[in-house]
Formats: structure tokens, C-alpha cells, sequence
């Protein structure tokens, strides 16, 4: 399938530290989004990156691209306690109304 | 700004009652409209999209259908529930044209008793 697998499952860190996710797909992608979600809440967008770039930086958040080894990987610098948090890759493919998402990363800060 | 709601928040029903939960989007026209299943600590699973009023895509075979009566209105229904249909359902929107970031409800506990 064109699931997004990401890794690890789970990442628990110190808070201030850095925090790398990543995500693998099968097939050609048109986009590659990052979300977040909190417990029990739904899912916010946190960055897209487009097939054409290979890095792309919002705030804390640095998202690079890899499309011909078919993988994604989100860094999350300088963590905060409120970064606690499950990701989720989700690829977009051309001539099609729908996103597949990962099955997360669930990040815990230690404070 | 657009914003969207669904509810109810938590929802707690019996095996073989009806099922109906609403999602309802605004500020904005013609989105695209979602239903996701969430299984505990999974990924999301698409069970329905809807490009347009009356427009439905089914993504999985099972015990549930949609229905878009507005534009801006994304109904899940189930005419018997069963156990397996317990989860954390999410509404989502997009832009038109489905390449765009999706904006998610706070979405619905379904529990089956």
C-alpha cells in the first residue's frame, strides 16, 4: 500500500534536546505533510513539503525530503515540554483527492 | 477564518442502535470533506471522502455510510452498530483539489456497549 511508515513508534527524550522522526512510502508522492496530534484531539498540520524540495524549515520544525530513497524525516530542535505530542506523515499522490497517513510517532519530553 | 465542528464529543451506544454524527465546516466553500477511524494508539484509517454535495468515496467496505446534503455538511451514519465499530472518529477538510494540508474536528470517542 502507499502507507506512510514512520520511526521509531515511540521517542522519549530530554527536554532541550533534539528530536528526529521518520518516515518511509512506496510510491511516487506529489507532496509529503507532517502532522501533529495531542491526546484525544485531532490532527493539526505542522508542514508540507513538495516532491521538487528536498528541505523545507518552519520555527523549530526542519523537514527534509529523500525522494529517491522514498523517505521523509521531521526534526524537532530544542524540545519543549509541549512538544508531547503523536506525528504523522501523510503523501499525497498526483490526481488524487486523498492523503495516506503514517501510523505515528508518539514523542515524549521529559521535562 | 475557517473553522469546523463536529459532536458530539464522547458518544456511548449500544450494539445494534443507529449511529449519526455531523460535521459542519465554515468560511470556506466547495472543500473537500473527510471521515477518518483512529483505532487506539493507530494511525488514521479513511473511510470516507466527498468532493462535492451527494459526491461519496468509500474507502473501505463496512458497516457505515456517509452523506453530504450542504456543502459545507459531512454526515456518518450506521443504521446497527456493531463492537468493531468503536474508535476515535475525525472530520476533516481541504481546499479543492486534495493536494492541500487537511484541518481537522476535535473529533468524536465512539464507545459500543
Amino acid at each position: 500500500s502507499q502507507q506512510g511508515e514512520e520511526d521509531p513508534q515511540a521517542l522519549s527524550i530530554q527536554e532541550g534536546e533534539n528530536a528526529t522522526m521518520n518516515c518511509s512510502y512506496k510510491t511516487s508522492i506529489n507532496n509529503l505533510q507532517w502532522y501533529r496530534q495531542n491526546s484525544g484531539r485531532g490532527l493539526v498540520h505542522l508542514i508540507l513539503i513538495r516532491s521538487n524540495e528536498r528541505e523545507k524549515h518552519s520555527g523549530r520544525l526542519r523537514v527534509t525530503l529523500d525522494t529517491s530513497k522514498k523517505s521523509s524525516s521531521l526534526l524537532i530542535t530544542a524540545s519543549r515540554a509541549a512538544d508531547t505530542a503523536s506525528y504523522f506523515c501523510a503523501v499525497s499522490n498526483f490526481g488524487n483527492e486523498k492523503l495516506t497517513f503514517g501510523t505515528g510517532t508518539r514523542l515524549t519530553i521529559i521535562p | 477564518s475557517q473553522t469546523i465542528h463536529q459532536w458530539p464529543a464522547t458518544l456511548v451506544q449500544p450494539v445494534g442502535s443507529p449511529l449519526s454524527l455531523e460535521c459542519t465546516v465554515e468560511g470556506t466553500s466547495n472543500p473537500n470533506l473527510y471521515w477518518y477511524r483512529q483505532a487506539a494508539g493507530r494511525g488514521l484509517q479513511l473511510l470516507f471522502y466527498s468532493v462535492g454535495i451527494g459526491q461519496i468515496s468509500s474507502e473501505v467496505p463496512q458497516n457505515l455510510s456517509a452523506s453530504r446534503p450542504q456543502d459545507r455538511q459531512f454526515i456518518l451514519s450506521s443504521k446497527k452498530l456493531l463492537l468493531s465499530d468503536s474508535g476515535f472518529y475525525l472530520c476533516a477538510w481541504s481546499p479543492l483539489g486534495g493536494r492541500q494540508p487537511q484541518h481537522f474536528g476535535d473529533g468524536t470517542r465512539l464507545s459500543i456497549l
